[in-house]
């Protein structure tokens, strides 16, 4: 069975730093394209970003690729997201999703002071 | 940025009906390659979303075959024949054509 279990949100104050992880399971992990995407308190769903199966190459929405980093660690079956220098309206609940098929339970992220 | 018109917002359906939602594109979502990257989910009440349909019309592991896709080019349709109590939620459309990758707004299905 495939698991995607996020982790690492949490209320962080603006201009702050985030990382969060999502670890995999059930399949291989080293084969799969993995994502990240968003979902505001609204219900719109943002695309974040994807990671090729070997870190070798990722992809980003032009609007949070100054801010937003993904990375993985085969070794480890763990995907990541770094934010950085959050804002408000980087509120959202954020999903790791295996090349669009499977998704996590989604982790919450509330930027506040 | 290709935006993703879905129609309805809301959707009221009585159990063992008949659903269609519609998903208009900006622009054409076929690829250079000529496949067309047009997917369905669904997101059931405090879950995250599951894919349906993936390139148009090609169910996914363990879809029931009341699921449907169809359409091409800029106007795709998703049918739910035989509405069951489980196919409740929020219905959504992605294109993963043109970077960077968009979703449409959703649909919400309800019971009549």
């Amino acid at each position: 069975e495939v698991q995607l279990v996020e982790s690492g949100g949490g209320l962080v104050q603006p201009g702050a730093s985030l990382k969060l992880s999502c670890v995999a399971s059930g399949f291989t992990f080293s084969d799969y394209w993995m994502s990240w995407v968003r979902q505001t308190p609204g219900k719109t769903m943002e695309w974040i970003g994807d990671i090729k199966y070997d870190g070798s190459y990722t992809n980003y929405a032009p609007s949070l690729k100054n801010r937003f980093t993904i990375s993985r660690d085969n070794a480890k079956s763990t995907l990541y997201l770094q934010m950085s220098n959050v804002r408000s309206e980087d509120t959202a609940t954020y999903y790791c999703t295996n090349n669009y098929d499977y998704w996590g339970q989604g982790v919450m992220v509330t930027v506040s002071s | 940025d290709v935006v993703l018109t879905q129609t309805p917002v809301s959707l009221l359906i009585s159990l063992g009906g008949q659903a269609s939602i519609s998903c208009r594109s900006s622009q054409s979502l076929v690829h250079s390659n000529g496949n067309t990257y047009l997917h369905w989910y669904l997101q059931k009440p405090g879950q995250s979303p599951q894919l349906l349909i993936y390139q148009v019309s090609n169910r996914f592991s363990g879809i029931p075959d009341r699921f449907s896709g169809s359409g091409s080019g800029t106007d795709f349709t998703l049918k739910i024949s035989r509405v069951e109590p489980e196919d409740l939620g929020v219905y959504y459309c992605l294109q993963r054509t043109h970077n960077p990758w968009t979703f449409g707004g959703g649909t919400k299905l309800e019971l009549k």
